[in-house]
């Protein structure tokens, strides 16, 4: 079965600096992975996927990520955050031809201060 | 588009009672995905159901069952509330049942049991 940890359950960093979530998988089988946030008091929206093909992925709100197999890590980063940026990420894997849906790491809470 | 949408949005019931919570996917989506936040154990998995059918199920005890209508609208039912089935209950939306579908996710019903 596989699992999803992330590495850092807090982050706080002033505001413009870079940023980077970390996230690693374990999975004996072929993987997608997804990034999602969540607001307070609200549910989850996407960020980014990784299906297939490049391993650096760009989504929404300037954020981005790269897959890097070798190391089942797919890191998320933005190189410089806003205040508005403040919520709770999670990084979340499913199986290739699997029949369960999102697994999902622990979250990271980032919080971004002025 | 309307998003998905969980409905009541906050209930509160006492151990040895039952709930309903209820789900609306996106217009056109027709599998539905339920998931359990918890602080402890974080998202996890419960049950998808795809054309009135539960397609997979996660590992959660027989107190735990849903269903779909012909609208793909879906509730799950919990009976027999214990304390630890306090949580935020979310439900998810995609198109198929497809992996690489987006799930797109409901605000969730905050379920407190006193």
């Amino acid at each position: 079965a596989q699992s999803v940890t992330q590495l850092d359950s807090q982050v706080p960093v002033f505001e413009e600096a870079p940023v980077e979530l970390r996230c690693n998988y374990s999975s004996s089988v072929s993987v997608y992975l997804f990034w999602y946030v969540q607001y307070p008091n609200q549910g989850l929206q996407l960020l980014l996927k990784y299906l297939s093909g490049s391993t650096l992925v760009k989504g929404i709100n300037g954020f981005e990520a790269e897959f890097n197999k070798s190391q089942t890590s797919f890191h998320l980063r933005k190189p410089s955050v806003h205040i508005s940026d403040t919520a709770e990420y999670f990084c979340a894997v499913i199986t290739q031809g699997g029949s369960e849906k999102l697994v999902f790491g622990k979250g990271t809470k980032l919080t971004v201060n002025p | 588009k309307a998003g998905v949408t969980q409905t009541p949005r906050y209930l509160i019931k006492t151990r040895g009672q039952q709930v309903t919570l209820s789900c609306s996917p996106i217009s056109g989506h027709r599998s539905v995905s339920w998931y359990q936040q918890t602080p402890g154990q974080g998202l996890q998995f419960l049950f998808e159901y795809f054309s009135e059918t539960q397609r997979n199920k996660g590992n959660f005890p027989g107190r735990f069952s849903g269903r779909q209508f012909s609208n793909s609208r879906s509730e799950m039912n919990v009976s027999t509330l214990e304390l630890g089935d306090s949580a935020l209950y979310l439900c998810a939306s995609s198109a198929s049942l497809a992996s690489t579908d987006t799930q797109y996710f409901g605000p969730g019903t905050r379920l407190t049991v006193l």
